[in-house]
């Protein structure tokens, strides 16, 4: 079974501070998800990666994927009470059709 | 479109009660998942379908059984719920393509006394 480590587990900032939190693990992945939560909703997608090293940018958002697959960080530029949220991200093995998800980091973001 | 619908929103069970959840999706989607939401956890799968017809377990499925009653509904039952089953769950659906979106309910908050 696949584990999946996400840190800081919580992070708490003001607004307009940068931000990065990680995803690792021992295990390759073919293919990596980020997603947010916010409280009482279910997760929503941010990104899918699947190329190793590969640099996805959503507005303020930047994902990237490590070069052996096993690991994915997501930057934050500025962030906004907006992002506040639980952030997910979510590994498949051997391009298989089942993620698994890591514990989540939670972040508040300030005013 | 409504996406993915839940239902109930809110359960209290007893030990020992019995309970479904119902899932659907109206985005004809194939592939259809049940997870489970502990604190610190993340998300585990307890049941998933690939299509419609086919059921397989998942990381975390003693306790739990699953119906694919056609492509749109797929639900979730305790036959005899325990405390350890306190959990949000969730059900998703996706097309099953590569970089394709899972879509995600709103959740069932389950507590079991």
């Amino acid at each position: 079974t696949q584990l999946l480590e996400q840190s800081p587990q919580f992070l708490s900032i003001q607004e307009g501070e940068n931000l990065t939190v990680y995803c690792n693990s021992s295990s390759v992945f073919s293919s990596l998800q980020w997603y947010r939560q916010e409280p009482g909703e279910g997760p929503v997608l941010l990104v899918t990666v699947v190329t190793g090293g590969e640099v996805k940018k959503l507005k303020r958002l930047t994902f990237q994927f490590g070069d052996a697959r096993k690991d994915s960080s997501l930057h934050i530029t500025a962030a906004q009470t907006g992002d506040t949220g639980l952030y997910l991200c979510a590994g498949a093995e051997n391009y298989g059709q089942n993620f698994v998800f890591g514990p989540g980091t939670r972040l508040s973001v300030l005013p | 479109n409504a996406g993915v619908t839940q239902t109930p929103k809110f359960q209290v069970l007893k030990t020992g009660q019995s309970m479904t959840l119902q899932c659907a999706q109206d985005m004809n989607h194939n592939s259809m998942y049940w997870y489970r939401q502990d604190p610190g956890m993340g998300l585990r799968l307890i049941y998933y379908s690939a299509s419609e017809g086919t059921t397989d377990k998942g990381e975390v499925p003693n306790g739990y059984n699953v119906s694919r009653l056609n492509k749109r509904e797929f639900s979730l039952r305790l036959e005899s719920a325990a405390p350890s089953q306190t959990s949000v769950y969730f059900c998703a659906s996706r097309t099953g393509k590569t970089r394709d979106t899972q879509y995600f309910g709103p959740g069932t908050r389950l507590t079991v006394l």
